[in-house]
């Protein structure tokens, strides 16, 4: 069975300009979160969505947002991006929301120039 | 304190040996933990989940939870040179904080031949 799939893989941006980052989940899952990964550190949450309605915020700001698909899949948009931006974005997905455990995709590595 | 912090790294160990990574965690993440591998450029994989008090095994990984002492433990048995790794410590607070999975910083483990 596939795993959880993430495009692009790499992404090079400029400051200002604005990304879509996506992921399919496992098949069967119904959940997916967005974390950022900054070099040296644990992820960071940034959403959960369950059945297409947002379950979860992290402490980021408005310029993120996200959405989730009737097919389970969802996007990450960033808009107005900083270079603190630069990160490897993650995408996990559950059966559901809450305990589940969560497995990962390969992440898309975004660098803003 | 933060809600969930690693001992500090790296740690290494001799290819056979026992090797220990710890986690302690605050009050607002107590209700199921997770044990993550990543390897160096890669995603976080999903290696052991616990829920309850007391240990869990599975193969030559063991995780332990102490719920009184706000601990939570992975043991590695027989460690490989292929178990070097970032190992992250993450655990769920449940309740409105759903599906938020909160990272520790994460420990090298690095295991030598």
């Amino acid at each position: 069975d596939a795993g959880v799939t993430q495009s692009p893989t790499h992404l090079i941006k400029t400051r200002g300009q604005q990304v879509t980052l996506r992921c399919s989940p496992i098949s069967g899952h119904k959940s997916v979160s967005w974390y950022q990964q900054v070099l040296g550190q644990g992820p960071q949450f940034i959403f959960q969505y369950y059945e297409k309605e947002e379950r979860g915020r992290g402490n980021f700001p408005d310029r993120f947002s996200a959405r989730q698909f009737p097919n389970y899949s969802s996007e990450l948009n960033v808009n107005a991006l900083l270079l603190g931006d630069s990160a490897l974005y993650l995408c996990a997905s559950s059966l559901g929301p809450g305990n589940q455990p969560q497995h990962f995709g390969d992440g898309t590595r975004l660098s803003i120039l | 304190q933060k809600e969930v912090e690693q001992n500090s790294g790296p740690l290494s160990v001799p290819e056979g040996a026992i090797a220990s990574l710890n986690c302690t965690y605050s009050d607002r993440v107590s209700q199921s933990f997770f044990w993550y591998r990543q390897y160096s450029g890669k995603s976080p994989e999903l290696i052991m989940s616990i829920y309850s008090n007391g240990d869990k095994e599975d193969g030559r990984f063991t995780a332990q939870l102490n719920k009184a002492s706000q601990y939570v433990s992975l043991l590695i048995r027989d460690s490989q040179p292929s178990d070097s790794a970032t190992y992250l410590c993450a655990g769920n607070a449940g309740g409105t904080s759903y599906g938020k999975l909160t990272f520790g910083q994460g420990t090298i483990l690095t295991v030598h031949p």
